[in-house]
């Protein structure tokens, strides 16, 4: 049972255009979202959350969506760089499950010169 | 944010032997847990490890395969045993601090022959 997905395996996009990076969950007791950013070879690095008491929220070139009826969040990333070129990842997480993360697939962004 | 020191960063091993692998924390955390992920595949929870009680394990895992250590509120091991090709993934350890943020480990990279 896949609760957290991302069905878009890779996307690519040019350089100073928006990326959007989409994840969809089917637990409504998910109460915490967030983004990571992996390298090859590296651990996952922590971007963006989002409570679930929010539907926004933005740090810098990164905001995410989060549209709780439609069990459905977003990462835009604006303006898109070739160093955000990774692979991102979307988890989600319940406080009253035991707080354990919860990954989707990932989705490979390039972002092309 | 919690820094965590994950060792090995790598190995080659041979099938049938075990690995054990470390993660050591430079803040007292409550919850430690333990991912793994396979060649192209999105992060999978194996275990909450528990500090002074057995682990946690998700569906699929099992102890007498994965058995892990939580001596202490800054440490806990992993040890793949008995291994076998399919057990070539990335291992990473990763802790939720005060401020319900996640961090995570560098990761292991295991590679079984």
């Amino acid at each position: 049972d896949q609760q957290v997905k991302q069905n878009s395996p890779s996307l690519s996009v040019q350089e100073g255009r928006i990326s959007i990076l989409n994840c969809d969950y089917t637990n409504s007791m998910f109460d915490y979202f967030l983004w990571y950013k992996k390298y090859p070879a590296e651990g996952p690095t922590f971007l963006i959350s989002i409570s679930s008491i929010k539907d926004k929220n933005e740090d810098g070139r990164f905001t995410v969506f989060l549209n709780k009826s439609a069990k459905h969040l977003s990462l835009h990333i604006v303006p898109s760089q070739p160093g955000d070129s990774a692979v991102y990842f979307c988890a989600a997480s319940a406080l009253n499950q035991g707080g354990k993360l919860i990954f989707g697939q990932g989705t490979e962004l390039s972002v092309k010169p | 944010s919690a820094v965590i020191s994950q060792k090995p960063s790598r190995d080659i091993c041979q099938r049938g032997t075990s690995l054990t692998i470390q993660c050591q924390v430079d803040s007292q955390v409550t919850m430690m847990f333990w991912y793994r992920q396979q060649p192209g595949q999105s992060l999978t929870l194996i275990a909450t490890a528990n500090q002074g009680s057995e682990a946690t394990y998700e569906s699929g895992f099992v102890i007498d395969k994965f058995p892990i250590s939580r001596p202490n509120l800054t440490f806990s091991t992993l040890t793949v045993s008995n291994m076998s090709p399919e057990d070539s993934s990335i291992y990473l350890c990763s802790v939720r601090d005060n401020n319900y943020g996640y961090t995570f480990g560098s990761g292991t990279r295991l590679t079984v022959v």
